[in-house]
């Protein structure tokens, strides 16, 4: 069956520190494998999204990920952290061969100390 | 283009009451889904719509729940007889038509049973 997990239930950083998010899923087939945010009283934000082709993919608010097909992960960072991204961050897999429902990981919430 | 709206976007109710939720997606996105978030958790599907026609419901999706797309555009989820356990946030998603099509969220309805 597929899955996501995020091994990070909660990260502390310090504002102007880097970042890395943890995703490791499990899927038979190619995946399509994206990041969103969610900030209190926010609907979930794309940040970023892994179809194919250059395994580095950038998104925005200075985020990118990695795809790495031999570890099954696709981890989130950003060289930079602000206050602003403050937030609650999840991993999901798109199921390819027609439409895209997701499957989510449970979830990292970032805190930031200034 | 105002984004997927999502109405109440919170709902106290009893025990054994029902309730409906409405989502508008992006007027021109033919794919709508809805997905559950408990707390400290990450979306679960719960069913998907291509124009009118569900095409899939999760086995979350208990008899007590029924989603509905009239002509394609918005959609309801009516749960009837409500329980402690379906206290949570309804998502609700639309997309275009491709394999690749990104999803867009709502802001959620927040449901708590009493």
């Amino acid at each position: 069956a597929q899955s996501v997990t995020q091994p990070d239930i909660h990260i502390t950083v310090s504002e102007g520190a880097s970042l890395e998010l943890r995703c490791n899923y499990s899927y038979g087939a190619t995946p399509y494998l994206f990041w969103y945010v969610q900030s209190p009283g926010q609907g979930l934000q794309l940040l970023l999204k892994y179809f194919s082709g250059d395994t580095l993919v950038q998104g925005i608010k200075g985020f990118e990920a990695e795809f790495k097909r031999s570890q099954s992960s696709f981890n989130l960072r950003k060289p930079s952290v602000h206050w602003s991204d403050a937030a609650e961050y999840f991993c999901a897999v798109g199921l390819s061969g027609g439409y895209n429902k997701l499957i989510f990981g449970a979830g990292t919430r970032l805190a930031v100390h200034p | 283009d105002t984004g997927v709206s999502q109405d109440p976007r919170h709902k106290i109710t009893k025990r054994g009451q029902n309730v409906t939720f409405r989502c508008d997606p992006i007027s021109e996105h033919n794919r709508l889904y809805w997905y559950r978030q408990t707390l400290g958790q990450g979306p679960e599907f719960l069913t998907y719509f291509q124009n009118e026609a569900q095409l899939e419901k999760s086995r979350l999706l208990s008899d007590r729940f029924s989603a509905e797309r009239p002509k394609g555009s918005f959609s309801t989820l009516e749960i009837q007889r409500t329980e402690q356990g379906d206290s949570a946030m309804y998502l609700c998603a639309s997309s275009l038509e491709r394999e690749r099509g990104e999803q867009f969220f709502g802001p959620g309805t927040r449901l708590t049973v009493l």
